[in-house]
């Protein structure tokens, strides 16, 4: 297996622009994870889901990030409108059970870049 | 999830054990130490876990004191690829997702 997929790696766009990140979960994994990482605030988690499902979106920030899981080898983290303040790390994580249940391993994808200038 | 503390950075030579502490003094029954760790512009990667007992895998040993208000990660035989940021993490085992605090910046050096 490829691992977790993440595209772009890279994004840099200008403030106000819509920004879409994408992610592939490992096959069968069923729950998915984002999270940001900055140097101010470390690694969040934004939001997971289980079985295609959001189950906890406590983490997103505010009503410009949206998250949506279509199927179960496809997610998106969507900002719209972008800020200076959302350039970070974006990192997809998939496991094959809930973190703490038997399996608890979490594995992470490479992360997208974001700069938003 | 119970606060833990760990050392901001620690080095280590090639080869040696690299032996990464973490206190814990506020931990539940019912909590486990997790243990991950990020080497740089990658993801995070789960190492190890363990509630009561030492638990030893492929990649690390985990030492857990019999109070279970600290332990102490083992590297046996540090390499380079061994330098990353460790985080150490007191989680209920049931709903558990990981909070990465700062971590341990582990550097091994030649």
């Amino acid at each position: 297996d490829a691992g977790v997929i993440q595209s772009p790696r890279h994004e840099v766009t200008e403030m106000g622009q819509e920004v879409t990140l994408r992610c592939k979960p490992i096959s069968g994994h069923d729950y998915l994870f984002w999270y940001r990482q900055t140097m101010m605030r470390g690694l969040e988690l934004l939001i997971y889901f289980n079985n295609n499902v959001p189950i906890d979106d406590s983490g997103m920030p505010e009503d410009r990030f949206s998250a949506k899981m279509p199927n179960a080898s496809f997610s998106t983290l969507k900002i719209q409108p972008s800020e200076p303040r959302d350039s970070a790390v974006y990192f997809c994580a998939s496991s094959l059970s809930f973190p703490g249940e038997g399996s608890h391993e979490q594995y992470f994808g490479p992360g997208t870049r974001l700069t938003v200038t | 999830d119970a606060k833990t503390t760990q050392p901001t950075s620690m080095d280590c030579a090639e080869g040696r054990a690299a032996n990464l502490p973490c206190n814990h003094s506020t931990i539940s029954g019912n909590e486990y130490v997790y243990w991950y760790r990020q080497i740089h512009s990658q993801g995070p990667q789960y190492i190890i876990h363990g509630l009561k007992n030492n638990e030893t895998n492929e990649m690390a040993s985990l030492i857990i004191t019999e109070d279970r208000k600290s332990s102490t990660l083992i590297l046996p035989h540090a390499t380079l690829r061994d330098t990353a940021v460790y985080y150490c993490i007191a989680a209920p085992g049931g709903s558990y997702i990981p909070t990465f605090g700062r971590g341990t910046s582990l550097i091994v050096h030649p």
